[in-house]
């Protein structure tokens, strides 16, 4: 498979749950991001990863928790989350971190 | 404050003619723009980009219109195609920035057979 992937693409969870958003991207690019968009907001970014190591906290709550293990897999680990955290967690890539970005087809999250 | 805006929620436009969506910036350090496509379910494509040593950039059916002076941009789609119907957000960033993409509220723009 080419490009960036993620899994799931629809998650319902409880504010108690704990679960976690998968990316992949196949691109063999350097540079990964999530990003969140909230209907009718402008696309947020979350977190930059460039070379494994994490070069930006966009003053993200600590309820998410990111984690990038090598330089193709990326994940968003969520825990006690509130209502309004509902919304498309969209993943991208880029060969390095001032590149163009590519995204994956995104999360849809909806907390109850 | 919203440092990449596009004021236009919408846009419609009959097939074959031109469609321009505008996009304004606010932060002077900004020096590359973007601009990408989204479908619905889809992520966000990439579509064009522009240096700000440049003031256009072309590809294919796709223009992006630089102006410093105005901190605005465009991009023009000639002719414009049904399948060109999606949301497209424009995005700023500053090489000071590493990575981090400002993004547009974005425009939902139909394109009318």
């Amino acid at each position: 498979e080419t490009g960036v992937t993620q899994t799931p693409r629809h998650l319902v969870m409880g504010m108690t749950n704990k679960k976690s958003l998968k990316c992949e991207q196949h691109l063999g690019h350097n540079a990964m991001y999530w990003y969140k968009q909230s209907a009718k907001k402008p696309l947020e970014l979350m977190f930059v990863y460039s070379l494994e190591e994490r070069v930006e906290n966009n003053s993200v709550p600590s309820r998410f928790s990111p984690e990038c293990p090598n330089s193709s897999h990326l994940f968003l680990h969520l825990h006690t989350l509130q209502p309004e955290d509902s919304a498309l967690y969209l993943c991208a890539s880029s060969q390095d971190a001032y590149n163009e970005q590519f995204f994956g087809p995104g999360t849809r999250l909806t907390v109850l | 404050d919203q440092q990449v805006k596009q004021n236009s929620p919408s846009l419609s436009v009959q097939e074959g003619r031109i469609s321009i969506l505008n996009c304004d910036y606010t932060n002077s350090m900004f020096d590359y723009f973007l601009w990408y496509k989204k479908y619905p379910a889809e992520g966000p494509t990439f579509l064009i980009s522009i240096s700000s040593i440049k003031d256009k950039n072309e590809d294919g059916r796709f223009t992006v219109f630089l102006n410093k002076s105005a901190k605005h941009l465009s991009l023009h789609i000639v002719p414009s195609q049904p399948g060109d119907s999606a949301v497209y957000f424009c995005a700023a960033v500053g090489s000071s920035n590493t990575g981090k993409l400002i993004f547009g509220q974005g425009t939902t723009l139909q394109v009318k057979p």
